[in-house]
């Protein structure tokens, strides 16, 4: 089955960049879409098909593929951004959807 | 404003069955692909499974671990989608969230419930 690698945690200072990547074995041929699940609610789609971002989501939350990584990049981070961030394809090989495996931002 | 509302969630023991429900508003119902979602106590998101609309043929798939053991449901008259879990086990305890789907990603989410399966 289809495998998504995210690091288990990403530290930043507030105002500055955190970036966090998520590695799948032809990520690039993927669709990928992001997720903010802040503690005790349900997930926000953030950004999909890789850099889109939906209406009412800040400009400080970017996407970008390059190889076998996507990245979502948070700008000028603030504490309102410390979450759980989940990255999220379709598998087209099983018909099924694969999320990967999970990034705690942790705002300092 | 879409919303999704999810019910039915508790305790069941090992070997027991139970039905989530899930009610949709703010958007064309029967138009839409829904899926469940679920997340264990502390780990990470997985997809649980999926229907699609009448229109588009109103199939459901599922995850591996919960093949054969889960159906979905929808009944378009009412707005709502619905989990059949049968032959619960201790790990299939989360909580459930009912999600829109967009083409292949989940646009909205519901509050989700709890399943806890415990002796």
């Amino acid at each position: 089955s289809y495998v998504l690698t995210q690091p288990p945690s990403v530290s930043v200072a507030p105002g500055k960049t955190a970036r966090i990547t998520c590695e799948g074995n032809n990520i690039g041929s993927k669709n990928v879409h992001w997720y903010q699940q802040k503690s005790g609610q349900a997930p926000v789609l953030v950004i999909h098909y890789d850099s889109d971002r939906p209406s009412g989501i800040p400009e400080r939350f970017s996407g970008s593929k390059s190889g076998d990584a996507a990245t979502l990049t948070l700008s000028r981070v603030e504490v309102g951004d410390e979450a759980d961030y989940y990255c999220q394809v379709w598998d087209s090989t099983s018909d099924h959807y694969v999320f990967g495996t999970g990034t705690k931002v942790t705002v300092l | 404003e879409v919303h999704l509302v999810e019910s039915g969630g508790g305790l069941v023991k090992p070997g027991g069955s139970l039905r989530l429900s899930c009610e949709g508003s703010g958007f064309t119902f029967r138009n839409a692909w829904m899926s469940w979602v679920r997340q264990a106590p502390g780990k990470g998101l997985e997809w649980v499974g999926r229907i699609k609309s009448k229109f588009d043929g109103g199939t459901a798939d599922y995850a591996v671990p919960v093949k054969g053991r889960f159906t979905i449901s929808r009944d378009d008259s009412k707005n709502m989608v619905y989990l059949q879990m049968n032959s619960l086990r201790t790990e299939d305890t989360a909580v459930y969230y009912c999600a829109k789907m967009s083409s292949s990603f989940f646009d909205y989410w519901g509050q989700g419930t709890l399943v806890t399966v415990s002796p």
